[in-house]
């Protein structure tokens, strides 16, 4: 009964590679959104899409490539992975743009060590 | 450019103890609030959200509070537990459209036996 899901938990990788991370909601959401926590555990959003649609981009590497399938699947592909790109990356899911309440729920994240 | 500040950054009290966490936000300009609790290597657990009409919402021993015009929101925590040793983060949703959180600091708390 996994609401935000996410794999993998772990990944470790070598600078250089190219690595993808999987979302998925069972929540019936129409927004979907990824986030990052550095190593001071600060958390800064990067993308978010609605329907399938890109609405926020914050100013991410274009290295960083989101892929929305279908509104249940949130994929973040990067490319030429950097020392740097290590961090915690969370997915989140809530329920629509403009909703009342637009509670966002979160995925358990996938900690991303680059080599 | 909204930000978001937690004070304390970090707290250890011991068990029973009633306590306040404060979260302060620069723009007033906000359509919800909402506290989170992460614990270590965990993903985010929601606790609260309060609407930017709404003064407080409480769920069992937790209660938060808005004061929008001051840009503050305080997180109560009554009679805590050792179970509530995490870190507490809180984050802005701004008014009009878009739903891009802003996350505070965090603090992290610590109760003890």
């Amino acid at each position: 009964d996994t609401a935000v899901s996410q794999t993998p938990k772990y990944l470790v990788t070598q600078m250089g590679n190219d690595k993808s991370i999987k979302c998925e909601q069972n929540l019936g959401h129409d927004t979907m959104y990824w986030y990052k926590q550095d190593s001071k555990k600060f958390l800064k959003i990067m993308f978010s899409y609605n329907n399938k649609e890109l609405i926020i981009n914050e100013t991410v590497p274009n290295r960083f490539s989101p892929k929305s399938p279908d509104k249940a699947h949130l994929n973040l592909h990067i490319n030429s992975l950097e020392l740097g790109d290590s961090a915690v990356y969370f997915c989140a899911s809530s329920q629509g743009r403009v909703a009342a309440s637009n509670e966002q729920f979160f995925g358990p994240g996938t900690r991303l060590t680059v080599l | 450019k909204q930000e978001v500040t937690q004070i304390p950054a970090a707290l250890s009290v011991p068990e029973g103890e009633n306590l306040v966490l404060n979260c302060s936000f620069t723009d007033s300009a906000i359509y919800n609030l909402q506290w989170f609790r992460q614990d270590p290597g965990k993903g985010l657990t929601s606790l609260l959200l309060i609407q930017s009409s709404q003064r407080e919402q409480t769920s069992g021993r937790l209660n938060a509070s808005l004061d929008k015009s001051s840009g503050r929101s305080t997180l109560y925590i009554a009679a805590s537990q050792p179970g509530d040793s995490a870190t507490y983060l809180c984050a802005v949703r701004p008014q009009g459209g878009g739903n891009k959180l802003t996350f505070g600091t965090g603090t992290q708390l610590k109760v003890e036996l």
